[in-house]
This record gives C-alpha cells, sequence and structure tokens, in this order.
C-alpha cells in the first residue's frame, strides 16, 4: 500500500523567502511522486512530477522538488516566495506508473507575508 | 497536453434529486478515469476507478448504488449522485492519465 505523509499542515513564509514543503511517501514499488497546488474553489494544477528520471524536478512557477530514496522524501521548494504562491498544495503518490491513481497527503497551507 | 474538462463547475440541488457530473478527455482516449471527493479543509479521497466498457471499480466505504458511474466511451465518464443529500456536499474531481484533473464540481445538496 501506498501513503504519504506532509508534515505541517500550515507554514508560513515572508515573501521572497525560501518555501520548503515536506513530503514523504511510502510504497511498495518504485514511486511516481507530484506535487499539486489548489487556490480557493478551484481544481489541482500540476506543479511537477517524478517519473523515475532525474532526482531533481523541475516544475512550474518556480518550483522544484528533489526524490531522495534512502530518505523516502519528495520535499518541495522555491527560493523565493510570492504572494501568489499562498494556496493549499498536495504531494500524491502513485504506484506502478502515471496511469494509476493518486494517494494524497492531507496538504499543506501555505501562508505568504509581506 | 492532456486537457481534462469537468461540468459544471458548480450545482445546487435539493436533497432527494440526483445530479450527474461529466468528465472529458479533450485531446487523448482515457481507457481509465479516476473520481475523488474532497471536503472542506481536507485532502482528496479516491471514490472509484471508471473503467471504459466496464464496471466501475469502488473504494471501501463508497456506496456504489449512490454514485452511479458510467464510462460509455473513450473520452467521456460521467458520475451521478442519486438521491443526494446534504451529506454528499462535497468538491467532486476527476482524473483521467492518473495526473491530470479536472476543474471540480462543487456539489451542493439543500
Amino acid at each position: 500500500a501506498q501513503s504519504v505523509t506532509q508534515l505541517g499542515s500550515h507554514v508560513s513564509v515572508s515573501e521572497g523567502a525560501l518555501v520548503l514543503l515536506r513530503c514523504n511517501y511510502s510504497s511498495s514499488v518504485p514511486p511516481y511522486l507530484f506535487w499539486y497546488v489548489q487556490y480557493p474553489n478551484q481544481g489541482l494544477q500540476l506543479l511537477l512530477k517524478y517519473t523515475s528520471a532525474a532526482t531533481l524536478v523541475k516544475g512550474i512557477n518556480g518550483f522544484e522538488a528533489e526524490f531522495k530514496k534512502s530518505e523516502t522524501s519528495f520535499h518541495l521548494t522555491k527560493p523565493s516566495a510570492h504572494m501568489s504562491d499562498a494556496a493549499e498544495y498536495f504531494c500524491a503518490v502513485s504506484e506502478g506508473g502515471g496511469g494509476n491513481k493518486l494517494t494524497f497527503g492531507t496538504g499543506t497551507q501555505l501562508k505568504v507575508e509581506l | 497536453g492532456a486537457v481534462v474538462s469537468q461540468h459544471p463547475s458548480r450545482v445546487i440541488c435539493k436533497s432527494g434529486t440526483s445530479v450527474k457530473i461529466e468528465c472529458r478527455s479533450l485531446d487523448f482516449q482515457a481507457t481509465t478515469m479516476f473520481w475523488y471527493r474532497q471536503f472542506p479543509k481536507q485532502s482528496l479521497m479516491l471514490m472509484a476507478t471508471s473503467n471504459e466498457g466496464s464496471k466501475a471499480t469502488y473504494e471501501q466505504g463508497v456506496e456504489k448504488d449512490k454514485f452511479l458511474i458510467n464510462h460509455a466511451s473513450l473520452t467521456l465518464s460521467t458520475l451521478t449522485v442519486t438521491s443526494a443529500h446534504p451529506e454528499d456536499s462535497s468538491f467532486y474531481i476527476c482524473s483521467a492519465t492518473g495526473y491530470t484533473f479536472g476543474s471540480g464540481t462543487r456539489l451542493t445538496v439543500v
């Protein structure tokens, strides 16, 4: 069975500061890993995905994540937060490839302060 | 890239009525689609896997007679919430390709 743990349901950063959102996964097979952003009353926008290629994955809007098998982690980072980054972020895992169901973490609400 | 269209984006219905939500893959064929539900301030939970031409696979605890899924073509899956009640009010979102999502449907049952 697969699972995802997102540490910190709420993260607050200052505008211009580093964003670090944590995600740890559990999977019985090599996983595919995803980060999504959700704005209020909207759907999910894919930020980036790891599909067993390069361990450092670059996504949209300046976000990136690094797959660390030894730590079973896939933390999301952005060097400099912008006010528009304030949203809910979900980490998700899929077993057996990209065409399968996703298991989501509980989400992290990112607040960006002036 | 793959685009998934979901309709309607919002719907309000009376208790006891049924509501149909459509999920379309616009530029690709999807033999499998997934339906998720998200309660306020919570994460997304898989409800069922929709398979083209065959019965859907429901997750444990999801009432198959209440949430009817039809995947009659390679580009369309529908979720019908039958005899809706206020506790069915939620955000429903579909996905195709596994990781491409529609924009979601906010269902409010009054």
